[in-house]
């Protein structure tokens, strides 16, 4: 599987806008690129996905590198709720997506400050 | 969206026994669900996929004698946790697929959790 690079950690203010970044060099054509979060003792949740162009959704954006081999997940106005652990992961468009696992790393852990 | 539901959300249970940790989905028919586990401060390990009606694909290192699971209808699956330990303490998340029989099939729905404490 190809693999994705994080920051460890991140810290942002409430109410600004918080940019994630995922490094995935090794990335292949028919590699989408997703984004779940967790909040702290919580199963994670989906957030967004790419393949080649920019994405909006009512959660974040995605702006995906015009070679893909990097991403950043925008959070536009960061609150409190955002504080979480944030995996970026490659699925590939060839698979089943339903039976497709998914293979985290270890994530951004986002801190937000009031 | 299509919700996913563990029970328990937490469990407590002595050395040597065993525990049932029940994933369903509530709204939506899961042919694939997944089963992981998360340490503290740890991300998370895929333990085994589970397909209705066949056997489990264990990951490798993961004993399935131990880890027993059941995926007898499309809408539950469970982990029995055989002769629990202390060390297998931790966080265990079901999720869910739909093998595109919705619209938003890309996305696996994860369940919230069962905290499992040995003791």
């Amino acid at each position: 599987d190809a693999k994705t690079t994080q920051p460890n950690s991140m810290e942002s203010n409430e109410e600004e806008p918080v940019h994630l970044p995922c490094n995935h060099s090794t990335i292949s054509g028919t590699d989408y690129i997703h984004w779940y979060r967790q909040l702290p003792s919580q199963g994670p949740e989906y957030v967004i996905h790419g393949l080649t162009s920019n994405v909006n959704n009512r959660m974040a954006s995605l702006a995906i590198a015009e070679d893909r081999k990097s991403s950043t997940l925008i959070l536009h106005r960061a609150t409190l709720r955002d504080a979480a652990v944030y995996y970026c992961i490659l699925r590939s468009r060839l698979s089943n997506f339903g039976n497709e696992k998914l293979t985290f790393g270890t994530g951004t852990r986002l801190t937000i400050i009031p | 969206g299509a919700v996913v539901s563990q029970h328990p959300s937490w469990v407590i249970c002595k050395s040597g026994t065993s525990v049932k940790i029940e994933c369903r989905s509530l709204d939506f028919q899961a042919t694939t669900m997944f089963w992981y586990r998360q340490f503290p401060k740890q991300s998370l390990m895929l333990m085994a996929t589970s397909n209705e009606g066949s056997k489990a694909t264990y990951e490798q290192g993961v004993e399935k004698d131990k880890f027993l699971i059941n995926h007898a209808s499309l809408t539950l699956s469970t982990l029995t946790v055989t002769s629990a330990h202390p060390e297998d303490s931790s966080f265990y998340i079901c999720s869910a697929s739909t093998n595109g029989r919705l619209a938003d099939s890309y996305e696996q729905y994860f369940g919230p959790g069962t905290r499992l404490t040995v003791t």
